[in-house]
C-alpha cells in the first residue's frame, strides 16, 4: 500500500531565508503528487501538483516542487519565506486515475522566525 | 464563485449519539470526498461519492455512511459516536473522479465527542 513520509514535523526558518520541506512516498508504477497548505482553523488549499511532464512544478505563493522518481521524493521549496507562510504543509499522493483516495503525510509545520 | 461549504462549523456530541455533517461542493464540481483529520495528523480518506454512489472507501467502519444528492451536495453520517471520532471532518470536491483530479477543500466541521 502507498505511504507518504514527511521527514520533519516542524521546520523553523528566519524570514526571507530559503526553505525546503521534504516528502517521500513508497514506490509505485505511476503516482500523482500534491502539496497542500493548511492555515490555522482552515481547510486545505492546493499549492501545486505533479501529474506528468516536467519534473519541476511551480505553484502559488512562490512555491515550487521537484518530482524525483528514482528517489521517490517530491520536496517543496521556496527561495525566500515570509511571515504569512506560517502554516502546516501536507504532501499527498494518489496511486493512479482509478484509485480515488489521496494518501497523506503527517504534515510539516513551517515556523517563520522574525 | 462559491467554494466548498460545510456545516456546521463546530459540533459537540456525546458518546453513542449520531451526527450528520453537510457539504456543498464548489460550483461545477460533481465529486465529493470526505476526510477525517485528527489533531496533529494528516487527513484520512473516508469515502468518495460520484453520481450519487459511494465509489471508494477508506479504512473506516460501517458506522460511517454517506449520501450524495442530485445537486451534488453530500452528507456524512456517523452512528454510535466514540471518543475517538473527535476530529476535524473535511469535505473536498473535484470535477470528475480520478486520483489526478485536484481536490478543493472546505474549512471543515470540528466534531467534539464528550
Amino acid at each position: 500500500a502507498q505511504s507518504v513520509t514527511q521527514l520533519d514535523s516542524q521546520v523553523p526558518v528566519f524570514e526571507e531565508a530559503p526553505v525546503e520541506l521534504r516528502c517521500n512516498y513508497s514506490s509505485s508504477v505511476s503516482v500523482y503528487l500534491f502539496w497542500y497548505v493548511q492555515y490555522p482553523n482552515q481547510g486545505l488549499q492546493l499549492l501545486l501538483k505533479y501529474l506528468s511532464g516536467s519534473t519541476l512544478v511551480k505553484g502559488i505563493n512562490g512555491f515550487e516542487a521537484e518530482f524525483n522518481k528514482s528517489q521517490t521524493s517530491f520536496h517543496l521549496r521556496k527561495p525566500s519565506v515570509h511571515i504569512s507562510d506560517t502554516a502546516e504543509y501536507f504532501c499527498a499522493v494518489s496511486d493512479g486515475v482509478s484509485n480515488y483516495q489521496l494518501i497523506w503525510g503527517a504534515g510539516t509545520k513551517l515556523i517563520i522566525k522574525p | 464563485d462559491a467554494g466548498v461549504t460545510q456545516s456546521p462549523t463546530h459540533l459537540i456530541k456525546t458518546r453513542g449519539q449520531q451526527v450528520t455533517l453537510r457539504c456543498s461542493p464548489k460550483s461545477g464540481h460533481d465529486t465529493v470526498s470526505w476526510y477525517q483529520q485528527a489533531l496533529g495528523q494528516g487527513p484520512q480518506f473516508i469515502f468518495q461519492y460520484y453520481e450519487e454512489e459511494e465509489r471508494q472507501r477508506g479504512n473506516f467502519p460501517d458506522r460511517f455512511s454517506g449520501h450524495q444528492f442530485p445537486n451534488y451536495s453530500s452528507e456524512l453520517n456517523v452512528n454510535a459516536l466514540l471518543l475517538g471520532d473527535s476530529a476535524l471532518y473535511l469535505c473536498a470536491s473535484s470535477l470528475r473522479q480520478g486520483g489526478n483530479q485536484p481536490q478543493h477543500f472546505g474549512d471543515g466541521t470540528r466534531l467534539s465527542i464528550l
